[in-house]
């Protein structure tokens, strides 16, 4: 069974661009989530999406940071534009469904987003 | 969601037993005990959780004290590659099945 995948690996783009992050869940996941960890912090949730909707949005930072998961498969994060303090690595998340015994959270590798 | 409390850092000799505490002694009856690790450059890796009774897999074992304030995790014959940072967090069961809240976890190295 193949793991949660996101692309790219690493980006750098420079202060005022913009940049797309992509998380490909666990096949039959409905539930998937964005973390971040920002240089020197823990790590935060940013969002936890239900098939297609947005169950939780709490931990977005602001205005700028736009999560989709059309048709409830995988997931694009957009930052626009991108500031110095959204440097940091991206990771995305999936769990299968709300009983405990499914709802482990297995994560992918991350997105190492630099931003010049 | 309680807090918990972890050691920042702790070391392991290689072949031994490494026994991890955390205290969370505000969680309540409905919130489980969960231990992720992050080894180096790869995402949080789901290790073993439990509510009251302890627990073992294949990569560890989860013991919880009988108040519930506190739990160990421990993984029985550590290897290089178990050098990580190790999470113990507590989830609800009711309305926060979503996020789970990293603290600063516990450093591990195991040393040859």
């Amino acid at each position: 069974e193949a793991g949660v995948t996101q692309f790219p690996s690493h980006s750098v783009i420079e202060k005022g661009q913009t940049v797309t992050l992509r998380c490909d869940p666990i096949s039959g996941h409905d539930n998937l989530y964005w973390y971040r960890r920002v240089m020197g912090k823990e790590i935060k949730f940013l969002l936890h999406f239900v098939k297609e909707s947005k169950q939780d949005e709490s931990g977005m930072p602001n205005n700028r940071f736009l999560a989709e998961r059309t048709g409830g498969t995988y997931s694009t994060l957009k930052v626009q534009p991108a500031e110095l303090e959204d440097s940091g690595v991206y990771f995305c998340a999936s769990s299968q469904g709300w009983v405990t015994s499914t709802d482990t959270q297995y994560f992918g590798p991350g997105t190492r987003l630099t931003v010049l | 969601d309680a807090k918990t409390t972890q050691p920042p850092s702790m070391d392991c000799a290689e072949g031994r037993a490494a026994n991890l505490p955390c205290n969370h002694s505000t969680i309540s009856g409905n919130e489980y005990v969960y231990w992720y690790r992050q080894i180096h450059s790869q995402g949080p890796q789901y290790i073993i959780h439990g509510l009251k009774n302890n627990e073992t897999n294949e990569m560890a074992s989860l013991i919880i004290t009988e108040d519930r304030k506190s739990s160990t995790l421990i993984l029985p014959h550590a290897t290089l590659r178990d050098t990580a940072v190790y999470y113990c967090i507590v989830r609800t069961s009711t309305d926060s099945w979503g996020k789970l809240q990293f603290g600063a976890g516990t450093q591990v190295v195991v040393t040859p």
